[in-house]
């Protein structure tokens, strides 16, 4: 079972607007979620994060939403550049209890973000 | 700085043959993890260390094996190589167990296995 889903496998946005990427969870026992890009060839760079106790955080043209009783969280990408253009992958980190945090993240399947000039 | 160094980029296996992946952060880190990513798909956690001599499996361990001796390298262990375990790893360490600062990744293994 798919814990974290990202269900559109690719999105196409024109330079300066804005990109929406989403993503859904089942599990409520998630309390972080971050997002990370992806250039082929690379390993995933780590772009935002949000606690599960807040429903915005924003770093420069970057803020990511969080909709806990949609069990939903979106990445809003203003304005979008070229160099946007790469592969987004969501993430959840589970709650532990008891001895401290595994850090062990659960990852969507990705959307392809392409900006076209 | 070289954050998180993984070494080979690329490597061809043949059917039962076994190889180590290896992996070195400098940044001090004491969380460490092991991911594959399959085309398509997003990436599976396979083995992680919350500090040097503490190791545990993730959502994908068969196949495989690690050890974390040191705080700096946290190397990955294939042994009898299947087509199965044709993928990309990546390894990546964390200062705040995932959270706030996520994890910083290494460039990633492309291995076949033929």
């Amino acid at each position: 079972d798919q814990q974290v889903k990202q269900n559109s496998p690719s999105l196409s946005v024109q330079e300066g607007r804005i990109s929406i990427l989403n993503c859904d969870y089942t599990n409520s026992m998630f309390d972080y979620f971050l997002w990370y890009k992806k250039y082929p060839a690379e390993g995933p760079t780590f772009l935002i994060s949000i606690s599960s106790i807040k429903d915005k955080n924003e770093d420069g043209r970057f803020t990511v939403f969080l909709n806990k009783s949609a069990k939903h969280l979106s990445l809003h990408i203003v304005p979008s550049q070229p160099g946007d253009s790469a592969v987004y992958f969501c993430a959840a980190r589970a709650k532990s209890y008891g001895s401290g945090n595994t850090g062990k993240l659960i990852f969507g399947q990705g959307t392809t973000l392409q900006v076209k000039p | 700085n070289a954050g998180v160094t993984q070494t080979p980029k690329f490597r061809i296996l043949k059917i039962g043959q076994s190889m180590t992946l290896q992996c070195a952060q400098d940044m001090n880190h004491n969380y460490m993890y092991w991911y594959r990513q399959d085309p398509g798909m997003g990436l599976k956690l396979i083995y992680y260390s919350v500090g040097a001599g503490i190791t545990d499996k993730g959502e994908v361990p068969n196949g495989y094996n690690v050890s974390r001796s040191t705080t700096e390298d946290f190397p990955l262990r294939l042994e009898l190589a299947a087509p199965s375990q044709t993928s990309v790893y990546f390894c990546a360490s964390s200062y705040s167990a995932g959270g706030t600062y996520g994890y910083t990744f290494g460039s990633g293994t492309r291995l076949t296995v033929v």
